[in-house]
């Protein structure tokens, strides 16, 4: 069982926005910031949204990021076939002293 | 362009030991901390350990503490995992993984290798 707890599947046709929820407690997400990573099929995670809400150099801002007490979502808007992925969200736990995931969110591309 | 290639990976009995390395290029390997998380066949990600820039501080996970050893040779440019007392439950890809900060409590991971598999059967 993850620390975190993200849906197993969402789902959009091209064009729409999705939004992936992640769900934590006052020693993860509650007290720390929330990161996303993106695991395209067969391919190693990527760093998609850092600090709850940035994005590294690269990522397109159709991927957007936010946080509220102990919960964070991942939108995507303008949704693509190649957003098909695994979408992972993590945190630092202090109580745990060490990084936490969920158990990822599969997005299927209509 | 960062780089991390994970090697030493392979099929390996239960109870039998395992050693994984990860060499690093493209960055200043000693400004960083590194970790390792794996993958479980089918299954999400699960951090494993970390070790800092210096190899000052070092932490675990609860299901690896006391069987797995982290290490880095900063001259090498490389970070180590060996793995002892081996359980099926540890079959996994396992990654190497940089922090974006000096100390492995701090920042977040950035940048990931391709992963080397571990497999842990009779």
């Amino acid at each position: 069982q993850s620390v975190l707890t993200q849906p197993p599947s969402a789902s959009g046709t091209p064009g729409q926005r999705v939004t992936i929820s992640c769900s934590g407690s006052s020693s993860n997400i509650g007290s720390n910031y929330v990161y996303w990573y993106q695991q395209l099929p067969g391919t190693a995670p990527k760093l998609l949204i850092y600090r709850n809400s940035q994005r590294p150099s690269g990522v397109p801002d159709r991927f957007s990021g936010s946080k509220s007490g102990t919960s964070a979502s991942l939108a995507i808007s303008g949704l693509r076939s190649e957003d098909e992925a695994d979408y992972y969200c993590a945190a630092w736990d202090d109580s745990l002293s060490g990084w936490v995931f969920g158990g990822g969110t599969k997005l299927t591309v209509l | 362009e960062v780089q991390l290639v994970e090697s030493g990976g392979g099929l390996v009995q239960p109870g039998r030991s395992l050693r994984l390395s990860c060499a690093a290029s493209g960055f200043t390997f000693d400004d960083y901390a590194m970790h390792w998380v794996r993958q479980a066949p089918g299954k999400g990600l699960e951090w494993v350990s970390g070790i800092s820039w210096n190899s000052g501080t070092i932490g675990y996970a609860d299901s690896v503490k006391g069987r797995f050893s982290i290490s880095r040779d900063n001259a090498k440019n490389s970070l180590y995992l060996q793995m002892n007392s081996l359980r099926s439950e540890d079959t996994a890809l396992y990654y190497c993984v940089r922090a974006s900060a000096y100390s492995w409590r701090g920042g977040w991971i950035d940048y990931w290798g391709q992963g080397t598999l571990v497999t842990v059967s009779s």
